[in-house]
């Protein structure tokens, strides 16, 4: 199965500085790419999803970028707020077009804003 | 339009004892699943439903059965809990397959004393 692996577990940025969270994941079948942000007690929510035809997608201050080749992508927040304090995890599937095979999820970055 | 609706929000049981975990949703979404969130460990899936009438087993399923009920909802049942069930579990939903992000429950937080 997939096994997706999520760096760094911790990040501590000054506020209005840049963040980057990497994964890399297994299975070259797969090819959709989902970002999720988790609030303390709060349920994850999609902030941002790729699929293996696109290199990379912005909205706004957060970008995602996907190499296939290497197998990693990577989410980019930039010019942080205290609001982007929060729990951040990669998830990647194999979309078979039938099936749920379910998403693989990475560990979890804690992002935190320093003031 | 409430999404997908969990229930209980907190749970505390005994070793031994069994429970069941609802799970409904109003969206119209043929896939359904049931992952649990540990520290340190993500969001690891115990089981998920691709369609009314299919349930398959994800990556941890031991200790547990599902049942999907309607297209609406999916059931997480344990039959003899376990310490080591102690767990925030959280039920998802998506329209299709893998290929659309899933909408969460608000969780169920369970304690296994």
């Amino acid at each position: 199965g997939e096994n997706v692996e999520q760096h760094p577990s911790t990040l501590s940025v000054q506020e209005g500085d840049s963040a980057v969270i990497k994964c890399t994941y297994s299975d070259s079948a797969s090819n959709y790419f989902p970002w999720y942000k988790q609030e303390l007690g709060k349920r994850p929510q999609l902030i941002i999803d790729i699929r293996s035809n696109v290199g990379e997608k912005k909205d706004q201050r957060i970008a995602v970028t996907l190499n296939k080749t290497a197998k990693h992508f990577s989410l980019h927040i930039t010019e942080t707020q205290p609001e982007d304090s929060a729990v951040y995890f990669c998830a990647a599937t194999p979309y078979s077009g039938g099936g749920a095979d379910g998403l693989t999820f990475g560990k979890g970055t804690h992002l935190i804003i320093q003031p | 339009n409430a999404g997908v609706t969990q229930t209980p929000k907190f749970q505390v049981l005994k070793t031994g004892q069994s429970m069941t975990l609802q799970c409904a949703q109003d969206m119209n979404h043929n896939s359904m699943y049931w992952y649990r969130q540990d520290p340190g460990m993500g969001l690891r899936l115990i089981y998920y439903s691709a369609s009314e009438g299919t349930t398959d087993k994800g990556e941890v399923p031991n200790g547990y059965n599902v049942s999907r009920l309607n297209k609406r909802e999916f059931s997480l049942r344990l039959e003899s809990a376990a310490p080591s069930q102690t767990s925030v579990y959280f039920c998802a939903s998506s329209a299709t397959a893998s290929a659309y992000g899933y909408t969460f429950g608000s969780g169920t937080r369970l304690t296994v004393v």
